[in-house]
Order: C-alpha cells, then structure tokens, then sequence
C-alpha cells in the first residue's frame, strides 16, 4: 500500500541532544513538508521541499534542519538550538507544489525532551 | 499571509447534518479553499477541496459563496467518527496555512 509513514511514533530525548525524526513516503510525491503542532493549536509550517536536494524555510525553521536526498526521504533534524523542542511533528506529502492537490499526512511523531 | 477564521467549536447531534463555516475574506483570485480534519494524536486527513463551484464527494460537500469569501464544509448525516478537528486551508502560493479549526462534537 502506498503511504506516507514517520517513526518512530514516540520519541524522548535529554536537553541539549540532537534528534533526527524519519519520514518516508513511497507515493511518489515531489512535494514534502515538516509541521510542528503545540497543543490546542494549528499546524505550523517548519520546512517544505519541492524537488531532491532543495528545500525552504517556512515560518518556524529556526532550530531545525532537514535535507532531501532522495524523493521518498526527508528527515528532520532538531537541534539543541531549538529552545522548545516538545511537540507533535508531522509530516506530509503531495504530488505537486500546486494548489489543486491534496496532501498526505503521515501520523506524527510526539517529540518530549526532558 | 493567507488567513482563514472558523468556530473554534461547534456541536451537532449525530445523524443531523452539520455546517461549518469558514471566513477568507483575503483569498486571491486563484487560491484553492482546501478542507482537513484531524483526530486525537493523527496527522490530519484529506475532506474536499474547491475554487469557485460547489464540490461533492463520498465524504462532505463545500459550498463557496460566490464571492469567495466565505466557505461551508457539510457534513450531511454527522457520525461519532466525525467528531475530529476540522481545518479549513487556503492554498496560495507554495504552502498550506492551517489556522486553529473547528473542534466537532458529536452527541450521540
């Protein structure tokens, strides 16, 4: 079955430590995105990728790094810079970066540092 | 940025249909009006998406006001598994911008 799939699905790290979280996808999909959601509040966009090897900020990079080397794999680092890393991560994928497409989300990783 | 303002609640009875609303008064000429809905520790799910017409599918239908401004997601008989956070999108530009959506209830 095709999909899109994070792991792992829960996840704890100490302060300080950075922290990888994978996302694969085998739908064949260009676009890839990263959300970070809080509790009780929306999705916010972190990094998007249109193509293998380039990607953008979006509106709360900071903290955060991901690379794209190959089309079904973007992962996301979170650094110890990243001053309030606890939260729900998502990650989604589509076939286009155009408006008339849906994205496919995978189903998250809960990300608690301590 | 693209905005879009919903309810941050609402409650229907199941098997009654249920409309939520959704306000984005700055939509641009071609941006896509695109509706998700989330569950509890799920990444959100694909609804229906439009631009100018009305759109029906197997699961919602999305009424657009004709001047763009304002949408309606249906739901026309609601289910417990409805109950879910319900975001409306506007997709302009390169990104989707999720707001805080609507929280659904179902009474059974």
């Amino acid at each position: 079955d095709g999909g899109i799939t994070q792991s792992p699905k829960y996840l704890f790290r100490k302060e300080g430590q950075n922290v990888t979280l994978s996302c694969e996808q085998n739908l064949n999909h260009d676009a890839m995105y990263w959300y970070r959601q809080d509790p009780g509040q929306g999705l916010r966009l972190i990094y998007y990728s249109q193509i293998v090897n380039d990607f953008q900020k979006g509106d709360i990079a900071e903290g955060y790094s991901v690379s794209r080397e190959k089309k079904e794999s973007f992962p996301l680092t979170v650094t110890s810079a990243q001053k309030n890393p606890t939260a729900f991560y998502l990650c989604a994928s589509s076939i286009l970066f155009a408006r008339n497409t849906e994205a496919f989300f995978g189903q998250g990783t809960r990300l608690t540092v301590v | 940025d693209a905005k879009t303002t919903q309810p941050n609640s609402m409650e229907s009875n199941e098997e009654e249909p249920v409309h939520l609303p959704c306000n984005h008064s700055t939509i641009s000429g071609t941006d896509y009006i695109h509706w998700y809905r989330q569950l509890p520790s799920q990444g959100p799910e694909y609804v229906i998406h439009g631009l100018t017409s009305n759109v029906n599918n197997r699961m919602a239908s999305l009424a657009i006001a004709e001047d763009r401004k304002s949408s309606t997601l249906i739901l026309h008989r609601a289910t417990l598994r409805d109950a879910a956070v319900y975001y409306c999108i506007l997709m302009t530009g390169n990104q989707f911008y999720f707001g805080t959506g609507t929280s659904l209830t179902v009474i059974p």
